[in-house]
């Protein structure tokens, strides 16, 4: 059974940096074709994909957000951190960890999500 | 970047009708697409993949359809359980992205 689940601080000041923590099981990402990515969605908006890392440590990024992205993993603590520098109120949002399917870069297994308050 | 369009954004339907929703993308996707669909305060869940390949454990009465440019997410005989929001994500290419949602309401 693969689960995910997204932690981290649920309020960030602007300017600072933002680290989420999506802890995972029922699956490696020492596996071949085994990914993880990261989504996140607005108050009452839509989804916006952010990054992703694979097994052999590929890794993506939104090219709006790049510059400000940083994606990693800890295969023998089955964790994935997603670092977003320089935040701003409009990164306000739920972010999202989400297993990635074997067919290609869509999602199958989804966190709970986690609440991100931008605000001084 | 390719761009998602669905329509309508939003729908009013009833229990037991028929419900279509149509996604657009700004340039050919092949068959590479999916639908989610999303409850107020829970995570997307995955419904169909590469158009029309259901995801293990979605009810039958969900169906997708098409290529290309254009793509439908067909409810056949919407349950009270299905009134939600609905996403498009394309996966051709990167970045992957989303469409802007359809929400399914309760007439």
């Amino acid at each position: 059974q693969i689960t995910l689940k997204e932690s981290g601080p649920t309020l960030v000041k602007p300017t600072q940096t933002l680290t989420l923590t999506c802890t995972f099981s029922g699956f490696s990402l020492s596996t071949s074709g085994v990914g993880v990515g990261w989504i996140r969605q607005p108050p009452g908006k839509a989804l916006e994909w952010l990054a992703l890392i694979y097994w052999n440590d590929d890794k993506r990024y939104s090219p709006s957000l790049k510059s400000r992205l940083t994606i990693t993993k800890d295969t023998s603590k089955n964790q994935v951190v997603l670092t977003m520098t320089n935040m701003d109120p409009v990164d306000t949002a739920t972010y999202y960890c989400a297993h990635i399917s074997w067919f290609g870069d869509l999602f199958d297994y989804w966190g709970q999500g986690t609440l991100v308050t931008v605000s001084s | 970047d390719i761009q998602l369009t669905q329509s309508p954004s939003f729908l009013s339907a009833s229990v037991g009708d028929r419900v279509t929703i149509t996604c657009r993308a700004s340039q050919g996707i092949s068959s590479y697409l999916a639908w989610y669909q999303q409850k107020p305060g829970k995570a997307p869940k995955l419904l169909i993949y590469a158009a029309s390949t259901l995801q293990s454990g979605v009810p039958s009465r969900f169906s997708g359809s098409g290529s290309g440019t254009e793509f439908t997410l067909t409810i056949s005989s919407l349950q009270p359980e299905d009134f939600a929001t609905y996403y498009c994500q394309q996966l051709n290419s990167y970045p992957p992205s989303f469409g802007p949602g359809t929400k399914v309401d309760i007439k």
